[in-house]
């Protein structure tokens, strides 16, 4: 079955630092990765899909890559602040006849003042 | 804010006892997918429903039913709960089978006493 992994460890960092997340696959690349931030008690909100054709996509902070043959994407917030604490979840694109994102566990980032 | 709404926020049943969990999806989005999120975990796919009619189904039991009603929005039904129901359960909405981006409420948390 396809996985996804992202570091079960917490991700502690200083205010203004670039904060560079995991998220690693197993099998064959999907045709997308998405992540999600998701707040304690909430519901993951989208942030960024970066396809399989693509290296890597911007969105103001946020940077995200795709490396196909680490089968690896990895996720950057830059100038990162404390509200940016949370946990970041990596879900991989719905597989041939699967309707359904197969997400990781997620990382939680802290982000200290 | 998703525009997609949960009900109830917080639940608590007992073992052997049946739920139901409500969802409507934001306007204009006729897909919904139901997830459950175990404490630690990512999201797991339970079942998706697109135009009233079930389309894909996750590794959960027929215990675990559904609904989507002609104005898009959901039921979730569980029946014969276990302790290990227990989970925040997400209701996300799309534009079509096929849209890539979910949009989740923020959950009902269901507690199995």
């Amino acid at each position: 079955s396809q996985k996804i992994e992202q570091n079960s460890e917490a991700l502690n960092i200083q205010e203004g630092k670039t904060a560079t997340l995991t998220c690693n696959y197993t099998n064959y690349s999907p045709a997308y990765l998405q992540w999600y931030r998701q707040d304690p008690g909430r519901g993951p909100v989208f942030l960024l899909l970066i396809r399989e054709n693509e290296k890597e996509k911007r969105k103001e902070r946020l940077k995200v890559t795709f490396d196909t043959t680490l089968k690896q994407s990895l996720f950057h917030i830059t100038a990162s602040q404390p509200a940016d604490s949370a946990t970041y979840l990596c879900a991989r694109g719905k597989d041939t006849g699967r309707r359904a994102l197969t997400f990781g566990s997620g990382t939680r980032l802290q982000v200290q003042p | 804010e998703t525009g997609v709404t949960q009900s109830p926020t917080h639940l608590i049943k007992t073992r052997g006892q049946q739920v139901t969990l409500r969802c409507s999806s934001q306007s204009g989005h006729n897909t919904v997918s139901w997830y459950q999120q175990a404490l630690g975990q990512g999201p797991q796919f339970i079942f998706q429903y697109y135009r009233e009619e079930e389309n894909g189904r996750g590794n959960f039991p027929p215990r675990f039913s559904g609904l989507q009603f002609p104005n898009y929005s959901s039921e979730l039904n569980v029946n014969a709960l276990e302790l290990d129901d227990s989970a925040l359960y997400l209701c996300a909405s799309s534009l079509g089978r096929t849209d890539e981006k979910l949009f989740f409420g923020s959950g009902t948390q269901l507690s199995v006493l």
